[in-house]
């Protein structure tokens, strides 16, 4: 079973509004941490935020939040007031337990901004 | 201060030969991570160090892949007998702190590798 999915190959959303971006994960381990990265046309990866499986909110940064529902387990990526500099390739992955910092990655969805 | 940097960015071989790919981490991280990202995939994790030993490998995906980080700084990740599916972009990362914590990982820009 896959560990990360993002079902969202590509999304598009016009400049200024929101957009949500899905990722559901798989584990039987209670501790684990969730990540999201950007990753534009150049090629690196940039932490956007980051979710503990113990963290009682829902993180956030900046124009970022993460919506994170345990029970479903998703984590959901929410950008808002979106920006043209925003179209990228995004990433969720996962942490599993205590014992490693491997990060387990989605396909990934591709984001594109419209005037 | 500098991030991660990889060295070749760019890399052709020809198929059966040997190549090397260098890391160097930011200064201060213990931790080191190579990935490989294939065309239109997530990164794929291959090896992670935690200062001079390779605290998990389990990701590599054969033993022709082998990486060393001997003084716990820059990591070299070796390809022997390439095959034209080892063509990919390798990354990088680092990370400041143990297993386990809420540390996001500084990726550096990649190696395309491209077997011919």
């Amino acid at each position: 079973a896959q560990k990360i999915t993002q079902t969202q190959p590509g999304m598009f959303v016009q400049e200024k509004e929101a957009v949500t971006l899905d990722c559901t994960y798989d584990t039987s381990d209670p501790s684990y941490g969730l990540f999201w990265y950007k990753q534009p046309s150049s090629g690196e990866m940039i932490f956007l935020i980051y979710q503990g499986s113990y963290d009682q909110q829902n993180a956030t940064e900046g124009r970022y939040s993460l919506n994170f529902q345990k029970a479903r387990k998703s984590a959901n990526l929410v950008i808002s007031a979106s920006q043209l500099g925003d179209s990228a390739m995004y990433f969720c992955a996962m942490r599993e337990g205590y014992n490693t910092d491997k990060l387990i990655f989605g396909t990934g969805t591709r984001l594109q901004v419209f005037p | 201060g500098a991030g991660v940097s990889q060295t070749p960015s760019n890399k052709v071989t020809e198929k059966g030969k040997y190549v090397e790919l260098r890391c160097d981490p930011i200064s201060g991280h213990t931790a080191l991570y190579w990935y490989r990202q294939s065309l239109g995939q997530g990164p794929e994790f291959l090896i992670y160090f935690q200062g001079t030993g390779a605290a998990d490998d389990s990701g590599l995906p054969n033993d022709r892949f082998f990486a060393v980080r001997p003084e716990g700084s820059v990591s070299t990740l070796k390809i022997q007998r390439t095959e034209r599916g080892d063509s990919a972009v390798y990354l990088c990362a680092s990370s400041p702190g143990v297993a386990g914590g809420p540390y996001e990982q500084y990726f550096g820009p990649g190696t395309r590798l491209t077997v011919t």
